[in-house]
């Protein structure tokens, strides 16, 4: 089955880090780009990354440069995203979504099921 | 960054309806738009991608259209299951962005 699974999510206290993982199946996982997307409660939803399936090219909303880092490991199908320096405006349900392309600029065909993170002391 | 804008954000209309959802870049972004639907507590489901691409297994009441900073989702005839909230997000920058979002009612 095609799939992406994500697992990490939790309670952080603010300023604290956290590791969000994805997994994926069901399809050629190196050639597709993926990315994360969040949606805080009650609101829209928030591209935050993508990386591109050889895991060269990676890009960030202004939101989270320079706090959360995205990377991949092709041999174990997962991606994930470091995230440091939360605060409260970062909780949220986290998705995982892959691109229908290697390379970055396409649509998300693909979402997991998402995983909430909630920052909060 | 492009920002995308779309309206209306709520609209009520009935089962049998023709709907329309505008999505304005701020600027072009080709034809490099795609559609997603939402149902509470689910992922988003693309619908469509360049702007008028069915995605596979969509049904074909739904169809896009534009380009350059001004799209259109419609919705041919309105069934009871579409009741949902419709996003669109451009990718012609790496820097993708998605519009705030649209809630469709089914009266």
């Amino acid at each position: 089955e095609v799939q992406l699974l994500e697992s990490g999510g939790g309670l952080v206290q603010p300023g604290g880090s956290l590791r969000l993982s994805c997994a994926a199946s069901g399809f050629t996982f190196n050639n597709y780009a993926l990315g994360w997307v969040r949606q805080s409660p009650g609101k829209g939803l928030e591209w935050l990354s993508s990386i591109s399936g050889d895991g060269g090219h990676k890009y960030y909303a202004d939101s989270v440069k320079g706090r959360f880092t995205v990377f991949r490991d092709n041999s174990k199908d997962t991606i994930t995203l470091q995230m440091n320096s939360l605060a409260g405006d970062d909780t949220a349900i986290y998705y995982c979504a892959k691109g229908r392309d290697s390379v970055l600029g396409d649509a998300f065909d693909l979402w997991g099921q998402g995983t909430m993170v909630s920052v909060s002391s | 960054d492009i920002q995308m804008t779309q309206s209306p954000s709520t609209l009520s209309a009935s089962v049998g309806d023709r709907i329309t959802i505008t999505c304005r870049a701020s600027q072009s972004i080709t034809s490099w738009l795609a559609w997603y639907q939402q149902k509470p507590g689910t992922a988003p489901k693309l619908l469509i991608y360049k702007a008028s691409t069915l995605q596979s297994g969509v049904p074909s009441r739904f169809s896009g259209s534009g380009s350059g900073t001004e799209f259109t989702l419609t919705i041919s005839s309105l069934q009871p299951d579409d009741s949902a909230t419709y996003y669109c997000q451009q990718y012609s920058s790496f820097l993708y962005t998605f519009g705030q979002g649209t809630k469709l009612e089914i009266k």
